[in-house]
């Protein structure tokens, strides 16, 4: 397993503005993985984010409006820019370990647009 | 897209009571995996499946891995208030890659 640290755990926002979600791992990790999770419903993958190169984003989701940093093994960031109401998720950090499939969430940071 | 169709949505049981829950999908998938997720947290990764037929179990909980690939249930014996939470199924696609079913929110009365 690993610990997993994300901030903020949540906030309320502005519509129009942008805030950056920090995720810490407490292991060096290959891949890190954002997914979304809107009000009532399922998870949805965001991206991946490698280290050392830019992160592969999913159908549905562009690099211009969830710009993430990767800057080393333990660590990375999701931007949510420009912000509307519909952006109002938990937003959840997670990574592998051991077997394959096998993936750890932070708690999520919950976002509120107004 | 692949999609996983969980049943039921939502479950009201007594304490004692035995809950059973599946997800089935027209995709095949080689791993299935079982969350679980407390309000306020991320989900907390119950069993994960890696062979067709498999039926695996953790305490009160045991999941099977569908002989075709495309389905899984997840059973839980003698239900308790903390097992209160929004179960999820997922299928893994590629590393790090899941799709999750739409969940069940299971409530127990004490």
């Amino acid at each position: 397993s690993a610990v997993i640290s994300q901030k903020p755990s949540r906030d309320i926002c502005q519509r129009g503005t942008s805030l950056t979600i920090q995720c810490q791992v407490d292991s060096q990790v290959t891949m890190m993985f954002w997914y979304r999770q809107q009000p009532g419903q399922s998870l949805t993958l965001i991206a991946t984010a490698n280290q050392g190169s830019e992160a592969t984003y999913e159908s549905g989701f562009v690099i211009d409006k969830f710009p993430i940093s990767r800057p080393n093994l333990t660590f990375s960031t999701l931007t949510v820019s420009n912000m509307s109401p519909e952006d109002s998720s938990i937003y959840l950090c997670s990574v592998l370990t051991g077997r394959t499939g096998e993936l750890f969430f932070g708690e999520g940071s919950r976002l509120t647009v107004l | 897209g692949q999609q996983l169709n969980q049943s039921p949505q939502s479950m009201f049981i007594q304490e004692g009571e035995d809950v059973s829950m599946n997800c089935t999908s027209s995709s095949i998938f080689n791993t299935w995996l079982w969350y679980k997720q407390d309000p306020g947290e991320g989900p907390v990764l119950l069993i994960a499946l890696y062979k067709a037929g498999e039926l695996t179990s953790n305490g009160r909980l045991t999941a099977q891995f569908g002989i075709t690939r495309k389905d899984s249930f997840l059973n839980i014996s003698a239900s308790i208030p903390s097992d209160v939470g929004i179960y999820f199924c997922a299928g893994e696609v590629l590393a790090g890659k899941l799709i999750f079913g739409q969940g069940t929110t299971l409530q127990v009365k004490p």
